[in-house]
């Protein structure tokens, strides 16, 4: 069975770090791409950052370019989110999803998210 | 980069209703555009990949269709269980992914 356990979540001030985990179970992880996407609290969907199996081919979305990085680390089966400088926009609950398969194509299996919220 | 235009942003319809929803795309993606379903308090689910082809284990009256930039999604017998947001996805322009604003289907 999939498992995709998100971590690290959290309250944070404006303009601060903060690093998103996602512990992945049930499947060869270095085969698939991997996601996050978020949604503000009462909004929709929000496509923010994938990477492909082998970290080949790495996407921002534009509201996060600059200031997140997406990494992998397949020895571990796990996926990462860097945020920096992070903004009271950023605030949401950020999932993190399985691809179909190597490349960045669609979300197959997600995980439960993790709240993150910036407030002073 | 990639708009998708989801309409209507909500309806609601009887069980039974047949219901449609649409998703444009600002230029053409062929048929990469998928569909998710998202039930209040849950992560979003995969129901539909590549336009028209259904995820396993999606009931049958799901169903997608189009290509190049418009495309609908149709429940052909409103369900109870079918209350949801509904959110098409598109892939072509990678390697960034564009999702609809999002559908809202509640029972009338």
């Amino acid at each position: 069975e999939v498992q995709l356990v998100e971590s690290g979540g959290g309250l944070v001030q404006p303009g601060r770090s903060l690093r998103l985990s996602c512990a992945a179970s049930g499947f060869t992880f270095d085969d698939y791409a991997m996601h996050w996407v978020r949604q503000a609290p009462g909004k929709g969907l929000e496509w923010v950052s994938g990477i492909s199996w082998n970290s080949g081919s790495i996407g921002y979305a534009d509201s996060v370019k600059g200031r997140f990085t997406i990494s992998r680390d397949n020895a571990k089966n796990s996926l990462y989110l860097q945020m920096n400088s992070l903004r009271a926009e950023d605030t949401a609950l950020y999932y993190c999803a399985k691809d179909r398969g190597r490349f960045l194509e669609w979300l197959e299996y997600w995980g439960q998210g993790t709240l993150v919220t910036v407030s002073s | 980069d990639i708009q998708m235009t989801q309409s209507p942003s909500s309806l609601s319809a009887s069980v039974g209703d047949r219901v449609t929803i649409t998703c444009q795309a600002s230029q053409d993606i062929s048929n990469y555009l998928n569909w998710y379903q998202q039930k209040p308090g849950k992560a979003p689910k995969l129901l539909i990949y590549d336009a028209s082809n259904l995820e396993t284990g999606v009931p049958s009256r799901f169903s997608g269709s189009g290509s190049g930039t418009d495309f609908t999604f149709t429940i052909s017998s409103l369900q109870p269980e079918d209350i949801a947001t509904y959110y098409c996805q598109q892939y072509d322009n990678l390697p960034r992914l564009t999702f609809g604003g999002g559908t809202k289907v509640e029972i009338k």
